[in-house]
């Protein structure tokens, strides 16, 4: 089944804890990119990637780190996480020509920052 | 830079019955594509139906189809039947080639809840 997977799905964590959430895509796509979507501030994007070893940041890249070694992963980090990047997080793929082509999203990662 | 406008923040709908819900959008490119989503409450975001901007016919897939009118740019979702597992959020989104990042720009979405 083609898919965009992220892992986990629920995450709690403390200010300042690093942590990674996993993004794995199955069709092959060259694009890939991470939102955050907040109660009226909608959905922004974080990252971008157009291809391996190729990523640029979004509108709101603060606090965030990606990497695209592989064409199927592109995991987004935060290294210090801080309250304010408590938020649902998705990682979405598409591929072909970019405006004819609908993103896929994954399944969305719940993450609280106490 | 690009706009989506969704007016209805929300709407009942009895089962069984069509809904219509309303974008509009701004571009000033000429190739552009409108995609319409849906979030249930689980959150997940789930893409439905897909109209490009040189596209003749209105898209269909299944119960949904798009209401494409160019010239007032505005592109409607319209979910024909409905069920109750069409209660949700649904989001109108747009690409067009000059997106910066060649993101999604979204609306603020519609709530619609199906009533039995």
């Amino acid at each position: 089944e083609a898919q965009v997977t992220q892992n986990p799905r629920y995450l709690i964590t403390v200010t300042g804890k690093k942590l990674t959430v996993t993004c794995s895509q199955n069709m092959n796509h060259e694009y890939m990119s991470w939102y955050r979507q907040d109660p009226g501030l909608g959905l922004r994007q974080i990252y971008y990637s157009m291809n391996v070893e190729v990523t640029d940041k979004g509108d709101v890249p603060e606090g965030y780190k990606v990497s695209r070694k592989e064409k199927r992963n592109f995991p987004l980090i935060l290294e210090s996480p801080s309250p304010n990047q408590t938020s649902l997080y998705f990682c979405a793929s598409s591929g072909g020509t970019v405006y004819v082509s609908p993103l896929h999203f994954g399944n969305g990662t719940r993450l609280t920052v106490t | 830079a690009q706009k989506i406008t969704q007016t209805q923040p929300g709407m009942f709908v009895q089962e069984k019955e069509a809904v219509t819900l309303d974008c509009t959008y701004d571009t000033s490119d000429q190739s552009y594509g409108l995609f319409w989503y849906k979030q249930p409450s689980s959150g997940e975001m789930i893409f439905l139906i897909y109209q490009g901007s040189y596209d003749e016919q209105n898209a269909t897939e299944g119960r949904y189809s798009l209401n494409f009118q160019k010239a007032r740019k505005s592109a409607n979702l319209v979910i024909s039947a409905s069920q109750l597992g069409d209660s949700a959020m649904y989001f109108c989104a747009m690409r067009d080639l000059k997106a910066a990042g060649n993101k999604l720009t979204f609306g603020g979405g519609t709530r619609v809840l199906v009533k039995p």
